[in-house]
């Protein structure tokens, strides 16, 4: 079952709302992701989950802060966020050998997103 | 520093007919990843291919083939007898092997298929 789930589909929320997105997969992977999208670009990585472990921060803005509770799941906590904020997040998610082979070589697999817009 | 081109921005064709997107590469890797993923427009990135730098062979799966070339550094994904259903953008992308490697995508070809 190569399935990421992602709730919600969709979020409106003002600049001074807190919310959170959630991903989760059943895959036993060990890496996760969250990039952003917007419109007519390719996915830009934001994050990247390791065995639990922040490895990767793409010098994402604070108002981002991810959590990782369990292998299997991962948020994403928005505060603060401003209208260029709005796009599709995705989650993926992929095999992680660790350090006899890390997660870069992996496949990832994606959930269906979040349209976030902000106002 | 990695770099994915895909010079193709907006492919139009009638049903049926035959339709090559191209990817074009630049890494100093020796060992690298390419891969192909389909953006449909609910969003969702799906997996075609992936393509380890050792493994040259041409894979073909269904209606879908890629043409991997060294030589040329490409790596071009051709959809045979072509389908409203394919109508989506498409995504190649390339990965190194170390372990923080992260995936580096093309600006994606938008393909409409109409009847």
């Amino acid at each position: 079952d190569t399935e990421v789930t992602q709730t919600p589909k969709h979020l409106v929320m003002g600049m001074t709302n807190k919310k959170s997105l959630k991903c989760e997969q059943h895959m036993g992977h060990r890496a996760m992701y969250w990039y952003k999208q917007k419109a007519k670009k390719p996915p830009e990585l934001m994050f990247v989950y390791s065995y639990e472990k922040l490895s990767i921060n793409e010098s994402v803005p604070s108002r981002f802060s991810p959590e990782c509770p369990n292998s299997s799941l991962l948020n994403l906590h928005l505060h603060a966020l401003q209208p260029e904020d709005s796009a599709l997040y995705l989650c993926a998610s992929s095999q992680d050998r660790g350090t006899s082979g890390g997660a870069g070589r992996e496949t990832q697999y994606f959930g269906p997103g979040t349209r976030l817009l902000v106002l | 520093a990695q770099k994915v081109t895909q010079a193709q921005t907006e492919i139009s064709v009638v049903e049926k007919e035959d339709v090559t997107l191209d990817c074009v590469y630049e890494t100093r890797d020796t060992t690298y990843y390419l891969f192909w993923y389909k953006q449909p427009p609910s969003g969702e990135l799906v997996f075609l291919i992936r393509r380890n730098s050792f493994d040259e062979q041409n894979e073909i799966s269904g209606r879908y083939s890629w043409n991997f070339q060294k030589s040329t550094s490409s790596f071009n994904f051709t959809i045979t007898a072509s389908q409203v259903v394919d109508s989506a953008v498409y995504f190649c992308a390339l990965s190194g092997s170390g372990t923080a490697s992260k995936l580096t995508f093309g600006t994606g070809t938008r393909l409409q298929v109409t009847l």
